[in-house]
This record gives structure tokens, sequence and C-alpha cells, in this order.
């Protein structure tokens, strides 16, 4: 099947610096990528929709300064926390989907586990 | 009211017991509806479509009913390695988000020996 990438799969920075994290689909191209956060005991929350070539779409109260979406490529997407605080240590999880397919045919990454000190 | 609720659990079920679960949604045009599995501090992978006329698929079967807005998992024959958390997957037009999905925060279930 389908296999996308996330690097890297833990990180653990100092309160202030960035961290970007990159997503890669391994097999097919990816036309959309969306990115998701989720907390501890938490449902995943949709931060930002990523399209290659043109501007990322965030959610509803999702700082898109803070959180700087590139799609530079049909296979990756990067996703940089800026100025990281305590409060943005969570687990980041890409999904990566083929242009005109449906959303169950999204691909998840394996995830990012964020943790700032 | 959420848009997926789950029952959190945990469900501690003894191997080989059936075990079943249940998620309600909220939005009535909701269209396609799933389960997936989340081991931990794993990536959420899809287990099964839901379809109204029910699907099975080895020891798992999935329902859904429109009318009440419920979708249900059962597994049957548990194993130890069902141990995980089963998320409700709720896929709505013009709801949730720009992916259409919406997550509910999932059911923890533990098989014990």
């Amino acid at each position: 099947g389908a296999v996308v990438s996330q690097h890297p799969s833990w990180v653990i920075c100092k309160s202030g610096t960035s961290v970007k994290i990159e997503c890669r689909s391994l097999d097919f191209q990816a036309t959309t990528m969306f990115w998701y956060r989720q907390f501890p005991k938490q449902s995943l929350m949709l931060m930002a929709t990523s399209n290659e070539g043109s501007k990322a779409t965030y959610e509803q109260g999702v700082e898109k300064d803070k959180f700087l979406i590139n799609h530079a490529s049909l296979t990756l997407s990067t996703l940089t926390v800026t100025s990281a605080h305590p409060e943005d240590s969570s687990f980041y999880i890409c999904s990566a989907r083929a242009r005109g397919r449906a959303s169950s045919s999204s691909y998840f990454g394996p995830g990012t586990r964020l943790t700032v000190t | 009211r959420k848009e997926v609720e789950q029952d959190p659990g945990p469900f501690n079920v003894p191997e080989g017991a059936t075990v079943a679960f249940n998620c309600t949604y909220s939005n009535s045009a909701s269209q396609s509806f799933f389960w997936y599995r989340q081991d931990c501090r794993k990536e959420p992978k899809l287990l099964m479509s839901v379809y109204s006329s029910g699907n099975e698929d080895g020891r798992f079967t999935a329902q859904l009913n429109r009318a009440s807005q419920y979708i249900s998992l059962l597994i049957r024959d548990s194993k130890l390695s069902d141990s995980a958390t089963y998320l409700c997957v709720v896929n709505s037009m013009g709801g949730g988000g720009a992916d259409g999905l919406t997550f509910g925060k999932g059911t923890h279930l533990i098989i014990q020996p």
C-alpha cells in the first residue's frame, strides 16, 4: 500500500526555537497533504491543508505565522513550528492524498512527537 | 454536542471474548464512516469502512444506523493484539475540516490474557 513518511519521528527542543517536520509520500504523488495535531487522550484535530504549489489553508484558531507550511513538490510538505513553546508539545501527524481520491484514500504518516522544554 | 462521540473506556476484556463499541455523530448530512485503529504513539490506520448494509471483515463487523446516527464495531474472539484505541471517523461534506473528516476521541480497548 501507499506509504507516507515523516521526519523526525521524535524531537525535543527548547522553548523559543523552531522545528521543521517533513512529510513525504513515497510511492505516489500527493497533491494534497493534511497536517493534524493530537494531544494526549484527545482526537486528531486538523490544523491545515497543504496543496502543492499554493498557499496552505488553515483551520480556525491555527496561527499561520506560527505554523508555516510549505508544499513545494508533489511528494513533500513541511510544517515548521516557529518559536515553539511548551504548549506546542503534541503529536503531529500528516496525511497525504493523491489527486482525485476520496478522503478514505488518505494515508497517514507515522507522526512526529514534539516536546518543547 | 460534540460532533463525534465515543465512550473513551478503557474496555478491559478477556482474550477470546466479544466486545462492541459505539459511536454517535451529530451531522445528519455525513456521508461516509470509518473505524480506524490507533496504537499508542502511532498514527491511525484504517480498519474498515462502515456501510448501512453492515460489513464484516474477519472477526470485525461494523454497522451504521443512519436514522439514529449511530455506528458500531463488533470484535469477535478478541486477541491480545486487538488492544488499541479505536477511532470513529465521519466524513461530512461541508463539515469537519477541509478534509471533511471528523475524528472521535477514540475508545481504548485492553485485551487481557
